[in-house]
């Protein structure tokens, strides 16, 4: 069983061009956690997911970032018109359906860097 | 969700055991204590998760107090692999939301 699956790991982009990061959950995972890390920072949560639902996104900024979790494919976060301060790690994390009291798997991280 | 309180940083010779302690002096009846590390630059790793029973695993033992105000993990036999960041969180299941709320961690350096 694969794991959680993030591309890609490394990402440049130039400031105003558009990043996506991409997100494939385990295996009967329906549930996807998205999550931020600065450089030298912790972990902030941005947005909670189910199939075709965002379900809590009180951690996403208000303006340029978006997130999906389509009905077939992966978990898409979308960042538009990128900036120097969105450089860091975003990392994606997935935990099943229907058991509450379990642990959620995360990714190795998709690290992005805007010059 | 209830805070944590973790000390930033700790030693542990190589070979001893480990004990990271946690409080939680907030938590309520239907929070879990999950326990995740995070070695330099990867994803965090789920080590171990409670309720209110000790529990133990292949990596791990988690011992929280019978008022589960507070918790230990304990790695029994820590090697250098085990320096990473630690992150004790308290986690509301049920509701909206089932998210992970990540503090600060503790900072295990194992030493040889």
């Amino acid at each position: 069983n694969a794991g959680v699956m993030q591309n890609p790991r490394h990402l440049v982009r130039r400031r105003g061009q558009e990043a996506r990061l991409r997100c494939s959950p385990m295996k009967g995972h329906s549930h996807v956690y998205w999550y931020r890390q600065l450089p030298e920072e912790g972990l902030k949560f941005m947005v909670y997911l189910q199939k075709e639902n965002i379900i809590d996104e009180s951690g996403m900024p208000k303006e340029r970032f978006s997130a999906e979790f389509p009905k077939e494919g992966p978990s898409i976060l979308r960042i538009q018109q990128v900036v120097r301060g969105d450089s860091a790690a975003y990392f994606c994390a997935s935990s099943p359906e229907g058991r509450l009291n379990t642990e959620a798997f995360f990714g190795q991280g998709t690290r992005l860097t805007v010059v | 969700d209830a805070k944590t309180t973790q000390p930033p940083s700790m030693d542990c010779a190589e070979g001893r055991a480990a004990n990271l302690p946690c409080n939680h002096s907030t938590i309520s009846g239907n929070e879990y204590v999950y326990w995740y590390r995070q070695i330099h630059s990867q994803g965090p790793q789920y080590i171990i998760h409670g309720l209110k029973n000790n529990e133990t695993n292949e990596m791990a033992s988690l011992i929280i107090t019978e008022d589960r105000k507070s918790s230990t993990l304990i790695l029994p036999h820590a090697t250098l692999r085990d320096t990473a960041v630690y992150y004790c969180i308290v986690r509301s299941l049920g509701g909206a939301t089932n998210k992970l709320i990540f503090g600060t961690g503790t900072l295990l350096a194992v030493q040889p």
